[in-house]
C-alpha cells in the first residue's frame, strides 16, 4: 500500500487559492498519471508522463498544471478552480516494458473540495 | 472518440451466487483489458487482467473472458462473499499507448 503515495489526502480550497497536489511512487516505474474521479462517472485521465515527458493532455483546463521533475514525482498545481472541480484526484504509475500496456498502481487519492 | 461501456451500474447478489459484469470497447486497437476493484474509501487495485492473445483467464473465484470480434469482455465472480462488495471498473488500452479508458464502474453488493 505504500508503493504510490499522495499528499495531502484531503484539501479544501477557495476558488482564488493556489495549491499543489503531490504524488510519489517507490516502484521504479517510468510512467505516471493523474486521474479525476467524480461520483457516478468513469475515471477521467487528465495527464500522462512517460520518462518525465508529457505524452497525454486530455483536454484539461489550464487551471490544472502538471509538473514531473523526475520519474518518481508528479505534481498537480491548482489555480482558480471551480466548484465542479471538486473530486477525488488519483495518481497512478506503471512500468512501460515495451511489451505492451501494463498494470497501473494507484495512490490513495486526494479528496478535493472547492468552495 | 474511444469509450468503454460497462453494465450493469449496480448489481446485488446473494452470498454464494455468481456475479457477471460486462464491458464493451470501441477502439479495435485495444489489446490489454484490466479489471480494478475499489473498496469504499480506498484506491482502485488490479484484480485480474487479460491480453488480446487469450480468450479466457481464471484466478481462483475470478475469471475474465474476451471476445475480440464482438469487442466484449466480462468479469465473472463465483461463490461471492460479502468482502467482494465494492465498485469494479473495467478498462481498455493498447500497446504503445498510455491512454487507458475506464468504464463507469459497477457497484456490487453481496448480501450475507
Amino acid at each position: 500500500e505504500t508503493g504510490v503515495t499522495q499528499t495531502p489526502r484531503h484539501l479544501v480550497m477557495g476558488m482564488t487559492n493556489k495549491k499543489s497536489l503531490k504524488c510519489e511512487q517507490h516502484l521504479g516505474h517510468n510512467a505516471m498519471y493523474w486521474y479525476k474521479q467524480s461520483a457516478k462517472k468513469p475515471l477521467e485521465l487528465m495527464f500522462v508522463y512517460n520518462f518525465k515527458e508529457q505524452t497525454e493532455n486530455n483536454s484539461v483546463p489550464s487551471r490544472f498544471s502538471p509538473e514531473c521533475p523526475n520519474s518518481s514525482h508528479l505534481f498537480l498545481h491548482l489555480h482558480t478552480l471551480q466548484p465542479e472541480d471538486s473530486a477525488l484526484y488519483l495518481c497512478a504509475s506503471s512500468q512501460d516494458s515495451g511489451q505492451g500496456s501494463e498494470t497501473q498502481y494507484f495512490g490513495p487519492g486526494t479528496r478535493l473540495l472547492v468552495l | 472518440g474511444e469509450n468503454v461501456e460497462q453494465h450493469p451500474s449496480t448489481l446485488s447478489v446473494q452470498e454464494g451466487d455468481s456475479a457477471v459484469i460486462k464491458c464493451t470497447y470501441s477502439d479495435s486497437a485495444s489489446n490489454y483489458f484490466p479489471w480494478y476493484k475499489q473498496e469504499l474509501g480506498k484506491r482502485p487495485q488490479l484484480i485480474i487482467d487479460i491480453r488480446s492473445n487469450v480468450g479466457e483467464k481464471k484466478d481462483q473465484r475470478i475469471a475474465v473472458t474476451l471476445n475480440k470480434t464482438a469487442k466484449h469482455f466480462s468479469l465473472h465472480i463465483t461463490e461471492t462473499q460479502p468482502e467482494d462488495s465494492a465498485v469494479y471498473f473495467c478498462a481498455a488500452s493498447h500497446t504503445g499507448g498510455f491512454k487507458t479508458i475506464f468504464g463507469a464502474g459497477t457497484r456490487l453488493f453481496v448480501k450475507a
